[in-house]
């Protein structure tokens, strides 16, 4: 069964350094999102993608961040310069078009900013 | 989206059916009802979701009352690794890049 995958598992970097995430959506499908959970709380949404564009993205998704679709099959979220408060699961989900509304997640990446 | 309501905690015993309960009375009629699940921190999984009829697949089944104000997931025979934050949530179907918001859920614990 097609699934969502990300790297890396882990992310540790220092205070100020700039991480890129990596998601490689499920094939053929259209819609990409990035969500976050910091520890003990809620998933959070940051920003949704299509044809190459943001669709939505939340108040946290401020001018540190960043998303990039940069070939076929790589969805990428970049943090320009991490703060300490950045520490968190980040998820990968996509969606098909037609037929379906159904988003599926990635297993996400823990990012540590010491 | 309608706002959901759901009961902070759960206990099941292993091999029985476990009834997941979620309160949306301000739904609307062109919302869906949509429940996911979190083991442990990984990635929320979908389980099933609803608009008004009830609905069944291998992983659960999902009764929506009649005025659509409430819903019951079941997982008809529980396992421990059915153990699990379990999310309902109510939002507009197949709109553009609609994301999915997230409450507090409903940890559900399975014991043997």
């Amino acid at each position: 069964e097609p699934e969502v995958t990300q790297t890396p598992s882990h992310q540790v970097t220092q205070m100020g350094q700039e991480v890129i995430l990596r998601c490689v959506p499920i094939s053929n499908h259209l819609y990409f999102y990035w969500y976050r959970q910091i520890l003990g709380q809620k998933v959070e949404f940051l920003v949704s993608f299509y044809n190459n564009e943001i669709s939505e993205k939340s108040e946290i998704f401020d001018d540190q961040f960043s998303v990039e679709r940069p070939d076929g099959s790589n969805f990428t979220l970049k943090i320009r310069s991490t703060k300490l408060e950045d520490s968190a699961m980040y998820f990968c989900a996509s969606r098909w078009d037609r037929g379906t509304d159904t988003q599926y997640f990635g297993p996400g990446t823990r990012l540590t900013v010491l | 989206d309608a706002k959901t309501t759901q009961p902070t905690s759960m206990d099941c015993a292993e091999g029985r059916a476990a009834n997941l309960p979620c309160n949306h009375s301000t739904i609307s009629g062109n919302e869906y009802v949509y429940w996911y699940r979190q083991i442990h921190s990984q990635g929320p999984q979908y389980i099933i979701h609803g608009l008004k009829n009830n609905e069944t697949n291998e992983m659960a089944s999902l009764i929506i009352t009649e005025d659509r104000k409430s819903s019951t997931l079941i997982l008809p025979h529980a396992t421990l690794r059915d153990t699990a934050v379990y999310y309902c949530i109510v939002r507009v179907g197949v709109e553009y890049g609609n994301k999915l918001v997230f409450g507090a859920g409903t940890i559900l614990r399975v014991k043997s």
